[in-house]
């Protein structure tokens, strides 16, 4: 099964920062890598897939990056409603997995 | 408009199997590009995958609970099941099923979840 870890388990920032969230795969997925975001008590929402296309409706201040094994989801201006957790997803191949998810916390 | 919504019980008790319907609308589950998939999500912990039906009615299981889960689908009631056997208190969770629309194999779409908890 392909491994996927994320980094930080939980940041603190302020509304206005540039937060960044990397997801490393144990075995290149080319770039095949989803992004989703949870509030609690909520289903995940999908925000970006195949490692930087962003779905219909994000807003533009999220962005992914990365292929291979090294993915990056980036929050270039942190918003009030943007505290949540999330989690990275490959999407290559079954048995499909997830990171442990990145909590993203106000400071 | 796409929804899924899962139904079954609350509460199990421990060494019961669990049965979970997903009824799926605004979609058909014959569609060629169409997949649902089982997740879950113990309280207060990460997103897990468990198990995946395609429109031919190809599975796909998690490695690690293969042995206990049954996914199928009747595609004339738009509807998914999940079954997991010898269910123990640290299976208690929220069970997701979600959309898989296109490869590669994202979620476009999933349910709101339904908490199950196991407890004697």
């Amino acid at each position: 099964d392909i491994q996927m870890t994320q980094s930080p388990s939980s940041v603190s920032a302020s509304v206005g920062d540039r937060v960044t969230i990397t997801c490393r795969a144990s075995q290149g997925i080319s770039s095949w890598l989803t992004w989703y975001q949870q509030k609690p008590g909520n289903a995940p929402k999908l925000l970006i897939y195949a490692a930087s296309s962003l779905q219909s409706g994000v807003p533009s201040r999220f962005s992914g990056s990365g292929s291979g094994t090294d993915f990056t989801l980036t929050i270039s201006s942190l918003q009030p409603e943007d505290f949540a957790t999330y989690y990275c997803q490959q999407a290559n191949s079954f048995p499909l997995t997830f990171g442990g998810g990145t909590k993203v916390e106000i400071k | 408009q796409v929804t899924l919504k899962e139904s079954g019980p609350v509460l199990v008790k421990p060494t019961e199997t669990l049965t979970l319907t997903c009824t799926v609308s605004g979609f058909s589950l014959s569609n060629a590009r169409m997949g649902v998939s089982w997740i879950r999500q113990p309280p207060g912990k990460a997103l897990e995958w468990l198990a995946h039906i395609f429109s031919n009615d190809e599975k796909s299981y998690s490695t690690s609970l293969k042995s206990r889960l049954t996914i199928s689908k009747d595609t004339s009631k738009s509807q998914v099941v999940l079954t997991m056997t010898n269910m123990d208190p640290v299976d208690t969770a929220t069970f997701y099923c979600a959309r898989t629309s296109k490869y590669p194999y994202d979620f476009d779409y999933w349910g709101q979840g339904t908490l199950v908890t196991v407890s004697s």
